[in-house]
């Protein structure tokens, strides 16, 4: 299966702290993303990573990915409070059970 | 608003009734997925449609019947449903070039309750 798994399964911090998620897969890929949920709602594209790129921004996000290791890393810089969801990487289509992220105002 | 837009939001139906799930994309996407989240397990790929075709079924019972009568268009009828079928179902759709995508796009869900 290609299935991510994240780790950990839930993270609380204060607003203003960065917040690391980290996400496993099993063979190869071809790119890999990561998506947020808000609570009972739809996942929400965040970034794409390609397998041949190491690292990617976006704003205050920031992706890395070690295909020797396959693992993905998702570091939010300076969180705030509306950044509470849960956090979910996929390749090829398959997702893992999320990291619950809880940003404490 | 995704661009992809599931009715209803909310449904409850007995063990004994039929009901369908309907997902429209207006993105010009070519592939539609229809997901299961139950709490505290992965997210489910249940049914894959690429160019209109069903081109994955994750051993889905056969009381979950897709149906894609059209690249915008998703449903997803249900029949004789269980307890356990209860959950959060996700539609989604992305452009696929040679079987691989780049971004999926979730509508809101439909948040089923099997009584």
């Amino acid at each position: 299966s290609q299935q991510g798994e994240e780790d950990p399964q839930a993270l609380s911090i204060q607003e203003g702290e960065n917040a690391t998620m980290n996400c496993s897969y099993k063979t190869s890929i071809n790119n890999l993303q990561w998506y947020r949920q808000n609570s009972g709602r739809g996942l929400v594209h965040l970034i794409l990573i390609r397998s041949n790129e190491r690292e990617k921004h976006s704003g205050r996000l920031r992706v890395t990915l070690d295909t020797s290791k396959k693992s993905s890393s998702l570091l939010i810089t300076a969180s705030r409070a509306a950044d509470t969801a849960s956090y979910f990487c996929a390749t090829a289509g398959a997702f893992g059970r999320g990291t619950s992220l809880i940003v404490h105002p | 608003e995704t661009g992809v837009t599931q009715t209803p939001r909310h449904l409850v139906m007995g063990m004994t009734n039929k009901k369908s799930l309907k997902c429209e994309q207006h993105l010009g996407h070519n592939a539609m997925y229809w997901y299961k989240q139950s709490a505290k397990k992965p997210l489910e790929l249940m049914f894959v449609y690429s160019l209109e075709e069903r081109v994955e079924n994750n051993s889905v019972p056969s009381r979950f019947s897709p149906e894609c009568p059209n690249s915008s268009h998703l449903f997803l009828h249900l029949h004789t449903l269980q307890p356990e079928d209860s959950a959060l179902y996700l539609c989604a759709s992305s452009q696929e070039a040679q079987g691989i995508s780049y971004g999926y796009t979730f509508g809101s869900g439909t948040r089923l309750t099997v009584v």
